[in-house]
């Protein structure tokens, strides 16, 4: 059974980079889209981005300019940075697995606070 | 962006009762639409995909239907443990959305 396993820091000031990687255990990294889904205290879900086991990525626009995804296949992980993070940035990041691009996500990670405070 | 409007917002039933959601898509997509489900301090769990395919593991009372802007959500008789937060998603256009969520409450 595929678990996702994520690590990073749960406080970032404002102007860092916020830096999260989801471990896949149980199973392959290839072959899969891994995506990052986020979710302000309160609030609803947002579609950061993904990237394909072969490196390809596809962000949303809204982030883009400071958004970088990496994935490490001997590692069976992949990894998320978003830079000159504000309070806006503050909420709840997920990993989460997708068969294709038009796939929902079946297997999600516990999810991560990242709280961005000085 | 497809923007997706749920309906209702809140919703209190009792045990035993029949629930639909509805999302609503700002334009005709496919068929790439998903429901999951959220539990307080929980990930989202995907429960219907495709529309109208039910999950591996989740109970056949949740059901999903619908084409073009319309879609439904239904809970054919509504359990203790289903008293959640519900959400759609679109994966038919980039970026992907969700709708804004339907909470599921005790009456």
């Amino acid at each position: 059974q595929v678990q996702l396993q994520q690590s990073g820091p749960g406080l970032v000031k404002p102007s860092d980079t916020l830096s999260l990687t989801c471990t896949v255990s149980g199973g392959s990294i290839s072959s899969y889209f891994w995506s990052w889904i986020r979710q302000s205290p309160g609030k609803g879900l947002e579609w950061i981005g993904y990237i394909y086991y072969s490196g390809s990525t596809n962000y949303n626009p809204s982030l883009k300019s400071r958004l970088t995804m990496s994935v490490d296949t001997s590692e069976n992980q992949f990894s998320l940075r978003l830079n000159s993070v504000t309070a806006a940035d503050t909420a709840v990041y997920y990993c989460t697995r997708g068969s294709d691009w038009s796939d929902a996500y079946d297997v999600w990670g516990p999810g991560t606070l990242v709280t961005v405070s000085s | 962006d497809i923007q997706l409007t749920q309906s209702p917002s809140f919703l209190s039933a009792s045990v035993g009762d029949r629930v639909t959601i509805t999302c609503r898509a700002s334009q005709v997509i496919s068929s790439y639409l998903a429901w999951y489900q959220q539990k307080p301090g929980n990930a989202p769990k995907l429960l219907i995909y495709a529309a109208s395919s039910l999950q591996s593991g989740v109970p056949s009372r949740f059901s999903g239907s619908g084409s073009g802007t319309e879609f439904t959500l239904t809970i054919s008789s509504l359990q203790p443990e289903d008293f959640a937060t519900y959400y759609c998603q679109q994966l038919d256009g980039y970026p992907v959305t969700f709708g804004g969520g339907t909470k599921v409450e005790i009456k």
